[in-house]
């Protein structure tokens, strides 16, 4: 069954560090994709990265990238030199491009505070 | 700004009423999607529609409906409503493509509160 897990609940990184947040994934499609979304506590949902099974280069997005390891079913997103507005809920998700559809199931998120 | 624009963005209403949120994907995009956000539940799939035709349904209540009209706008409306139907209801986007190297980014819109008293 589709399943995305993100196992940790909260983390903590230093103004300018770079951090890396988890995510793993159980398909058994071999056309899928997977995104990064950031919630602020405004609550809005933005699209950070995206990245497709077959795409062979890791993705990237200015300070965001995403370490995709396919064997290994995870795609981790990497923030380079966090900001203060990096503070945010961060989800990772999956769509199975043989449904034909475009749902999108999602991780229970990982929650970023970057400290100054 | 993803260019998904929903309204309204804060609604407060009582049990038994009955909301409609309306949604406009972005320039271009004929698929819409639905999700719910809850805190016990997180972020589920309820509805999505392509081009005017319902595509996928997801943990829709039969207390919602959607609707995509010809302009490509879309609404959800949630009748009777309860207490637990309190979230944060998102409306995304997203082009038609096909396969997992188009792209396909989907982009959500910021989201309408519903709080039900």
């Amino acid at each position: 069954a589709q399943k995305i897990t993100q196992t940790q609940p909260g983390m903590f990184v230093q103004e300018k560090e770079a951090v890396t947040l988890d995510c793993t994934y159980d398909t058994s499609d071999q056309s899928y994709g997977l995104f990064w979304y950031k919630q602020p506590s405004s609550g809005e949902m933005i699209f950070l990265i995206y990245q497709g099974s077959y795409d062979e280069q890791n993705a990237t997005e200015g300070r965001y990238s995403l370490n995709f390891q396919k064997a290994r079913k995870s795609a981790n997103l990497v923030i380079s030199a966090s900001q203060l507005g990096d503070s945010a809920m961060y989800f990772c998700a999956m769509r199975e491009f043989s449904s034909n559809t475009g749902k999108l199931i999602f991780g229970q998120g990982t929650t970023l505070q970057v400290k100054p | 700004d993803s260019g998904v624009t929903q309204t309204p963005k804060h609604l407060i209403t009582a049990t038994g009423q009955r909301v409609t949120l309306r949604c406009s994907p972005r320039s271009g995009d004929l698929s819409v999607y639905w999700y719910q956000q809850s805190l016990d539940q997180g972020l589920q799939f309820l509805i999505q529609y392509y081009n005017g035709e319902e595509r996928a349904k997801g943990n829709i209540l039969e207390r919602f409906s959607a609707q995509q009209f010809p302009d490509l706008h879309s609404e959800l409306n949630l009748s009777s409503l309860e207490l637990g139907d309190s979230a944060l209801y998102f409306c995304a986007s997203s082009v038609a493509g096909v396969g997992p190297s188009s792209g396909n980014t989907i982009y959500f819109g910021e989201g309408s509160w519903l709080t039900v008293v």
